[in-house]
C-alpha cells in the first residue's frame, strides 16, 4: 500500500518567490496535516484539512494557506517567502480529525535563497 | 515558550543496553502523549503512547513512563539496537482532537 506521498523532494527558491507544496495521503484517509520542520527543532503544526474544511492552524502568517481537493489531496502555499520559511514541510494524513492516528509523508525540504 | 522540552540533544547508547530518552512539558493540561521515530530522508513514524491517566505503557522492547507531578516522561529502550538509532519525538496535546506539540528531538545513536 502506498503511503503518503508528496512532492517535490527538494525545491529551491527566492526570497518573494511563491510556492506550492502537495501531498496525497493514504487511500481512504480524509484528513491531511501539514507541519514545518526547522533544523534542530520539533515539527510545528501549520492546518489540518477534512473533507475539504480547514478544521486547525497553527501559528502562521497569512502568507501561508492551504486547500484540500475532492479526491484527499492538498496543497499547502506560501507566498512572499522569507529566508525564515527554509524547512522540511511534512504532511501527514489520517482517517479522522484526531490527529493521533496520523502517518507522515517524506517531507519537502524548502531552501529560500 | 517551548511548552514540550526535549534538554538532550543527542544520546549514544551500546548495543545491548538501555536507552533512555526524557522529555519534560510546562503545559499540565497536556493528556495524551506520543513518541515518534524519525530516519533520514523519512517522515516522523509513531512509536508508542501513553494517555495522563496511566503511568505506564510498555510495547514490546519500548517503554513509556509519565510523572504528572513532575510534568516528565521517559522512553525506554530495552535492549537498543542498532536499527533503533533515530531522532526521537516527544509529542503532547491538551485534548481530543487538538493538535500535538512536538519537542525538539533526541538523536539517538544505538553503537554496535
Amino acid at each position: 500500500d502506498a503511503g503518503v506521498t508528496q512532492s517535490p523532494t527538494h525545491l529551491i527558491k527566492t526570497r518573494g518567490q511563491q510556492v506550492t507544496l502537495r501531498c496525497s495521503p493514504i487511500s481512504g484517509h480524509k484528513s491531511v496535516s501539514w507541519y514545518q520542520q526547522v533544523l534542530g527543532q520539533g515539527p510545528q503544526f501549520i492546518f489540518q484539512y477534512y473533507e475539504k474544511e480547514e478544521r486547525g492552524r497553527g501559528n502562521f502568517p497569512d502568507r501561508f494557506s492551504a486547500r484540500q481537493f475532492p479526491n484527499y489531496s492538498s496543497e499547502l502555499n506560501v507566498n512572499a517567502l522569507l529566508l525564515g520559511d527554509s524547512a522540511l514541510y511534512l504532511c501527514a494524513s489520517s482517517w479522522e480529525t484526531d490527529y493521533y492516528e496520523q502517518y507522515f509523508g517524506p517531507g519537502t525540504r524548502l531552501t529560500v535563497t | 515558550d517551548q511548552q514540550v522540552k526535549q534538554n538532550s540533544p543527542s544520546l549514544s547508547v551500546q548495543e545491548g543496553r538501555i536507552s533512555i530518552l526524557n522529555c519534560d512539558y510546562t503545559n499540565s493540561m497536556f493528556d495524551y502523549f506520543l513518541w515518534y521515530k524519525k530516519y533520514p530522508a523519512e517522515g516522523p513514524t509513531f512509536l508508542i503512547s501513553i494517555s495522563s491517566i496511566k503511568d505506564k505503557n510498555e510495547d514490546g522492547r519500548f517503554t513509556v513512563f509519565l510523572n504528572k507531578s513532575a510534568k516528565h516522561l521517559s522512553l525506554h529502550i530495552v535492549p537498543s539496537q542498532p536499527g533503533d538509532s533515530a531522532v526521537y519525538f516527544c509529542a503532547a496535546r491538551r485534548n481530543y482532537g487538538q493538535n500535538f506539540v512536538f519537542g525538539p528531538g533526541t538523536r539517538l545513536s544505538v553503537l554496535p
